[in-house]
């Protein structure tokens, strides 16, 4: 069965400074990985998957990701970030690339303070 | 393109009543996926349309069935609800046979039973 982690729960970070968001996985075969975001009261929209290839992987909105299959992470990442990214981002891995049976992490709260 | 669509928005329902919701998938998509969001957790899997059939299940009672129309439209019917299954309820579509296809998800139908 897979499964994800998201160890942290909420992060607070400034306007302008850098966000990593941690995902962790569990999934025998190969993975595919995705993080998609939330605001409130919306659905979920896609940021940034891994299928295959580069592990380095960019997204939009200025997020990339990079898949670590020795450490099975998929940890997202921006450099600065702005007021707009408050809210609440989800990773999740599925078995196949056009399968959306997908298992999600419970989510990380990012607040920006200005 | 509309994209992925869902109604209701909200519904208020009463415990053991039963409840149907609605989705349209995005134009060009032929599989649509039912997923319950609970309060302050991630989507779950509940199961997978293709073909008009159910392609795949998550661990959901009997209680959740589903049916998907020819045109690839698709209705989540719950049974003798429990306060337990309010929740955000997501549809995503996708396309089948495509290789490294994205999944777009509705806003969402918010779903409390009292």
């Amino acid at each position: 069965a897979q499964s994800v982690t998201q160890p942290d729960i909420h992060i607070t970070v400034s306007e302008g400074a850098s966000l990593e968001l941690r995902c962790n996985y569990s999934y025998g075969a190969t993975p595919y990985l995705f993080w998609y975001v939330q605001s409130p009261g919306q659905g979920l929209q896609l940021l940034l998957k891994y299928f295959s290839g580069d592990t380095l992987v960019q997204g939009i909105k200025g997020f990339e990701a990079e898949f670590k299959r020795s450490q099975s992470s998929f940890n997202l990442r921006k450099p600065s970030v702005h007021w707009s990214d408050a809210a609440e981002y989800f990773c999740a891995v599925g078995a196949r690339s056009n399968d959306y049976k997908l298992s999600f992490g419970a989510g990380t709260t990012v607040t920006v303070r200005a | 393109d509309a994209g992925v669509t869902q109604s209701p928005t909200h519904l208020i329902k009463t415990r053991g009543q039963q409840v149907t919701l609605r989705c349209s998938p995005k134009s060009g998509h032929d599989t649509v996926s039912w997923y319950q969001q609970a309060l302050g957790q991630g989507p779950q899997f509940i199961f997978q349309y293709y073909e008009e059939e159910e392609r795949q299940r998550g661990n959901f009672p009997d209680r959740f069935s589903g049916h998907q129309f020819p045109n690839y439209s698709s209705e989540l019917n719950v049974n003798a609800l429990l306060l337990g299954d309010s929740a955000l309820y997501l549809c995503a579509s996708s396309r089948t046979n495509t290789k490294n296809t994205e999944a777009f998800f509705g806003q969402g139908t918010r779903l409390t039973v009292v």
